[in-house]
């Protein structure tokens, strides 16, 4: 019973192609994000959701376009691949403020190649 | 703008041994410190966290010391087992900003049988 589900998890793809990542999470949390995680292993997030509003947006190229259907959906669109955009892609999720935990509950990645 | 430096990179420990990393942080609204762990292949998971109105917590072989006026923290795993062989990362927040974690570069750990 997977707390945070993300496909798919190997992407393999051509610089100028577009792809999506997909999320879901059944955990009921009303948060979700985006992180990008380089070969370095370096966690940088890219985007979060609070029940469908963006409430951040780090500085991402605007070929990666998130969607949020519902607060347990949260996708991840890119457009024009570039070589650079080789990485792994984790979804995440957790509550909200008001004495939460600060635990987000991680996805198992989306490891995405541009050739 | 690197706002939670991680050290050492990577640490290679023998079994039975102490395992140390150490963190620092630059914004003292951070009030949230939580530590990941990550095996290969799989997200980032917690492992124990501390807020600063303590400057020690431990779980099981796990403990984490705090430094405020240093604004320090570090995670010492006593008695490492090759099991704990992971990437390890120290994060921070402001629990008002919704679970927004900033992240260390994280420590590749090898615990050696």
């Amino acid at each position: 019973d997977t707390a945070v589900s993300q496909t798919p998890k190997y992407l393999v793809t051509q610089m100028g192609n577009d792809k999506s990542i997909k999320c879901e999470q059944n955990l009921g949390h009303d948060t979700m994000y985006w992180y990008k995680q380089d070969s370095k292993k370096f966690l940088k997030i890219m985007f979060s959701y609070n029940n469908k509003e963006l409430i951040i947006n780090e500085t991402v190229p605007n070929r990666f376009s998130p969607k949020s259907p519902d607060k347990a959906h949260l996708n991840l669109h890119i457009n024009s691949l570039e070589l650079g955009d080789s990485a792994v892609y984790f979804c995440a999720s957790s509550l909200w403020g008001g004495g939460n935990t600060g635990e987000l509950f991680f996805g198992e990645g989306s490891r995405l190649t541009v050739l | 703008q690197q706002q939670v430096k991680q050290s050492p990179q990577s640490l290679i420990v023998q079994k039975g041994g102490i395992s140390i990393i150490n963190c620092a942080y630059e914004n003292t609204a951070f009030d949230y410190f939580p530590w990941y762990q990550q095996f290969p292949g799989k997200g980032p998971a917690l492992l124990i966290a501390i807020r600063p109105d303590v400057s020690e917590k431990k779980e099981g072989r796990f403990t984490i010391s705090f430094n405020k006026s240093a604004k320090q923290f570090s995670l010492h795993i006593m008695d490492s087992q090759p099991g704990d062989s992971a990437t390890y990362f120290c994060a921070a927040t402001e629990e008002t900003s919704g679970s927004r974690l900033t992240f260390g570069e994280g420590t590749q750990l090898t615990v050696n049988p």
